[in-house]
């Protein structure tokens, strides 16, 4: 059975740092991996996927990567804004339904 | 464009009474999913599908029934609503290429209280 992980489950930084978001699995049988932003009350915005022969994928300021030997996807995101105050939230789909396993998350606030 | 949509988006449940959940996708999409969340729990499968007319279980199926008559539709249903089924409900839906998926592309919700 899949199992994913994010630490830390919540990150409070100061405007304009970077910060990486941290995202381990269990099976790295994997079909992609997507990483998705949550504000409170709302619903899940996909932010980039990484397809499994992929190692890494851009939008903006934000860079994802993938390493499947060591079970482990970053979210990078530079230059931090307090609009980027949000739950992260990363997802991987694996097995033969191809299922999507969820991470608990991390609750990032960016302090103006 | 309208993508994902969940009908109803809110809605208050006596213990004991049913309801159905609709997810309607307009992507011709194969896959469709229904999660639920709930805090400090994170996103756990209820049920899927990965065809018109097929459905399956997922971690957390027990007091919940699916059907997929429509490829675009993906019913959840609530037999008898339990204080514990109080949540938010997302649906998705994705699509494969080959040995590729596409991304998942999610509802914006049906937030369900049961009292």
């Amino acid at each position: 059975k899949q199992e994913v992980t994010q630490i830390p489950a919540a990150l409070s930084v100061p405007e304009g740092e970077n910060l990486v978001l941290n995202c381990s699995f269990t099976d790295s049988a994997i079909y992609n991996l997507q990483w998705f932003r949550q504000d409170p009350g709302k619903g899940l915005t996909s932010l980039l996927l990484i397809q499994s022969s992929q190692r890494e994928q851009t939008s903006g300021r934000l860079n994802a990567s993938l390493d499947k030997s060591s079970g482990r996807s970053t979210l990078y995101i530079a230059a931090s804004q307090p609009g980027d105050s949000a739950t992260y939230l990363c997802a991987l789909l694996s097995g033969s339904a191809r299922q999507l396993t969820f991470g608990s998350g991390t609750q990032l606030t960016v302090l103006p | 464009n309208a993508g994902v949509t969940q009908t109803p988006k809110f809605r208050v449940l006596k213990t004991g009474q049913s309801m159905t959940l609709l997810c309607a996708q307009d992507m011709n999409h194969e896959y469709m999913y229904w999660y639920r969340q709930d805090p400090g729990m994170g996103l756990r499968l209820i049920h899927y599908s990965v065809g018109e007319g097929t459905t399956a279980k997922g971690e957390v199926p027990d007091g919940y029934n699916v059907s997929r008559l429509k490829k675009q539709n993906f019913l959840l249903g609530l037999e008898s609503a339990a204080p514990s089924q109080t949540s938010v409900y997302f649906c998705a839906s994705s699509y494969t290429y080959g040995t590729a998926n596409t991304e998942a592309f999610f509802g914006q919700g049906t937030r369900l209280t049961v009292v």
